[in-house]
C-alpha cells in the first residue's frame, strides 16, 4: 500500500534555475496539497488541488512557483527562477476528499545558492 | 486569523511514563489531526479526529470544537517515541487547509 511518494528526496540549485518538484499521491486520493515548511514560518500552504483543479494558490507565492496536477497520479511543483530564501522542505500531501485525513510524503529538502 | 497554540514546546519523559499535549484553537475548528515527526523528518499520521476521542496503543487522542481544544496523551512512553509531534486543525470555512501548531518536542530516555 504504497503512500504519497516524492521526489527528489534533495535538491540543491543555484540561483536563478528552475527545478521541478514531483508527488505522487495515494491511489484514490482526490485532494493533493503543496506545502513549504520552513523554521521560521512552520508550514505554508502552496497550492490545493481537488481532483486535479487547483483550488487554492497560497497568494503570495504566485508570482515564481506553479503547482500543476495533469491527472490524478502525479504533479509537480515548478520554481522558477529559484532564491535563497526559497530553501526550505517541500511537503506533498493527499487526502481521500475534501477535510478528510491528509496523508503527507517525505519531502523534498531544497537548498538554494 | 485563525490560530493553533500547542503546548508545551519541549516535554522530557522517562521511559514507563506518561503525560499530554495539548492544542487550543482561537476559534471554532471542525477537525484536528496529529502527526509524529520521525528522525528523517517525515510526517506520520497518529489520529484524525472530527469529534470525541480515539485511541490506538499508548496513544489517546480527544477534539472539543465547541470548547475549542484538543489533546494527545501519550502512556508508558518509551524511547522510540521521541520525537516532534505537532496538531493540524481544520477551520469552519470551505478551505482544507490545515493550520498547524508550532509542535511539542518530546525526548524520552531511559
Amino acid at each position: 500500500d504504497a503512500g504519497v511518494t516524492q521526489t527528489p528526496r534533495h535538491e540543491v540549485a543555484e540561483k536563478g534555475q528552475t527545478i521541478i518538484l514531483k508527488c505522487e499521491p495515494v491511489s484514490g486520493h482526490n485532494d493533493l496539497f503543496w506545502y513549504r515548511q520552513t523554521k521560521i514560518q512552520g508550514l505554508e500552504l502552496l497550492s490545493y488541488f481537488r481532483s486535479k483543479s487547483l483550488m487554492e494558490d497560497g497568494g503570495a507565492f504566485k508570482d515564481r512557483f506553479k503547482a500543476e496536477m495533469l491527472n490524478s497520479s502525479f504533479s509537480t511543483l515548478k520554481i522558477q527562477p529559484t532564491e535563497p530564501k526559497d530553501s526550505a522542505v517541500y511537503l506533498c500531501a493527499s487526502s481521500p476528499d475534501w477535510g478528510d485525513t491528509q496523508y503527507f510524503g517525505p519531502g523534498t529538502r531544497l537548498l538554494v545558492l | 486569523g485563525d490560530q493553533v497554540e500547542q503546548s508545551p514546546s519541549a516535554l522530557s519523559l522517562h521511559e514507563g511514563t506518561g503525560s499530554a499535549l495539548r492544542c487550543n484553537f482561537t476559534t471554532t475548528m471542525r477537525a484536528v489531526q496529529w502527526f509524529r515527526k520521525n528522525s528523517r523528518g517525515s510526517l506520520i499520521n497518529l489520529f484524525y479526529l472530527a469529534s470525541g476521542t480515539k485511541e490506538n496503543g499508548r496513544l489517546k487522542s480527544a477534539f472539543d470544537s465547541k470548547e475549542r481544544y484538543s489533546t494527545l496523551h501519550i502512556r508508558d512512553a518509551q524511547l522510540e517515541d521521541s520525537g516532534t509531534y505537532f496538531c493540524a486543525a481544520l477551520n469552519q470555512g470551505g478551505s482544507a487547509k490545515l493550520i498547524f501548531g508550532e509542535g511539542t518536542k518530546l525526548t524520552v530516555s531511559s
